[in-house]
């Protein structure tokens, strides 16, 4: 099946500094990747639409100048969270759909960041 | 932003029994999908509906695609203690999009 790997699995930072999460796509490629937020205990919010070569798209509310995408080629999308602070730490996912096939896009492992 | 409610929201079982959980939506959806997620790792999807009405299984999980687009529920015959984790409906607006608004979860604790 198709494997979507994140890295890294887990990551502390200090407040105030950035932190890169990397979503890749093993062994298909990838258009469009989703990246998800889920705080403790709750559900999974899509927080944007990175797409390979161009602008990603961001949900209402979501700060595109805080959380950085860059879809840079078709097997690998970036997340950086900017100047992070405690109320960024949180569960982020990703997900990628293979676009030579017609099936769901595949969800990555989750990267935990805590903000300290 | 959009979610789903599911209920219930959390559940405990007895290892063999049956289980039973839905998911309604204000929005009619083109596609319901269920997944299972465990502590500390992203969702992995059970079953994927695509017409209303449509009555799918996947071994011991079977999942139903509402008649009113705007509803599904997911049933799990003969529970296991590996069943245990947060079950979660999605769903699919446009085709075409793979963007998924995801529902509240359901935690299932199955005791042995």
């Amino acid at each position: 099946g198709a494997v979507v790997s994140q890295h890294p699995s887990w990551v502390i930072c200090k407040s105030g500094t950035s932190v890169k999460i990397e979503c890749r796509s093993l062994d298909f490629q990838a258009t469009t990747m989703f990246w998800y937020r889920q705080f403790p205990k709750q559900s999974l919010m899509l927080m944007a639409t990175s797409n390979e070569g161009s602008k990603a798209t961001y949900e209402q509310g979501v700060e595109k100048d805080k959380f950085l995408i860059n879809h840079a080629s078709l097997t690998l999308s970036t997340l950086t969270v900017t100047s992070a602070h405690p109320e960024d730490s949180s569960f982020y996912i990703c997900s990628a759909r293979d676009r030579s096939r017609n099936t769901e896009a595949f969800f990555g492992q989750g990267t935990r960041l805590t903000v300290v | 932003g959009q979610q789903l409610n599911q209920s219930p929201q959390s559940m405990f079982i007895q290892e063999g029994e049956d289980v039973s959980m839905n998911c309604t939506s204000s929005s009619i959806f083109n596609t319901w999908l269920w997944y299972k997620q465990d502590p500390g790792e992203g969702p992995v999807l059970l079953i994927a509906l695509y017409k209303a009405g449509e009555l799918t299984s996947n071994g011991r999980l079977t999942a139903q695609f509402g008649i009113t687009r705007k509803d599904s529920f997911l049933n799990i015959s003969a529970s296991i203690p590996s069943d245990v984790g947060i079950y979660f409906c999605a769903g699919r607006t446009t085709s075409g999009t793979y963007k998924y608004i995801f529902g509240t979860g359901t935690r299932l604790k199955v005791l042995a």
